[in-house]
């Protein structure tokens, strides 16, 4: 079965400190992604990876940054966190010219 | 750009009824995949069934099929026989097929809350 983990369940920071969240996967996948998940907004792609150092914006990278350095981990980085960032942050992995996104179990952070 | 909605914010059934989530989207590609995935209460989001949009049969999974209009923009979810364990959020997913180069990248609806009742 396809692992995807990430580092925590539920984080809390304050409002200015850096904060990294990080995802793993065990299937020797090239892409990964970075969405966030809000109420009645679903989920909105943040940055994807589509290879080891290799990085796109998604549609809302404003404030968000990302780090690839090994193939199996994908870190979302938020330089100074806002409370606007409060939200779930969820990572997927797939093969390249495969169509199935596979899931972590996601991180809710709350900014304060 | 894409977009996907989902007009339906919850929906309930009664166990072992037939349930139907919609979902509309809006592209002006041509080739191209949707999605529905299910995210069950505190659990990871998985894959339910896909539609390729050069196909014209509706795609099925077991209790799951899906009703695909692609002049209609139109991509809605049937749930037979539903089950306690089918309650989740539901998310129709949009993903353009760009072929071996694709990297897959999805754009959601807003999602859809099911709750079956006993």
């Amino acid at each position: 079965d396809v692992k995807v983990t990430q580092s925590s369940r539920y984080l809390v920071k304050r409002t200015g400190e850096k904060v990294f969240l990080e995802c793993v996967q065990d299937m020797d996948h090239e892409n990964m992604f970075w969405y966030r998940q809000d109420p009645g907004l679903g989920l909105r792609l943040i940055y994807f990876s589509y290879d080891v150092k290799m990085k796109e914006k998604g549609d809302i990278p404003e404030g968000y940054s990302v780090s690839r350095e090994k193939k199996e981990r994908f870190s979302l980085i938020l330089e100074s966190a806002s409370t606007n960032q409060t939200s779930m942050y969820l990572c997927a992995s797939k093969w390249t010219g495969t169509y199935e996104q596979y899931f972590g179990p996601g991180t809710r952070l709350t900014v304060t | 750009a894409q977009t996907v909605t989902q007009s339906q914010p919850e929906m309930s059934v009664q166990e072992a009824e037939t349930v139907t989530l919609s979902c509309t989207y809006d592209t002006s590609e041509n080739n191209y995949y949707l999605f529905w995935y299910k995210q069950p209460p505190s659990r990871q989001m998985i894959l339910v069934i896909r539609q390729e949009a050069y196909k014209q049969q509706n795609a099925t999974e077991n209790r799951f099929s899906v009703n695909f209009q692609k002049a209609a923009k139109s991509f809605s979810l049937k749930i037979s026989d539903s089950q306690l364990g089918d309650t989740a959020m539901y998310f129709c997913a949009f993903m353009k097929n760009a072929g071996g180069t694709s990297y897959g990248k999805l754009t959601f609806g807003q999602g859809t809350i099911l709750t079956v009742h006993p």
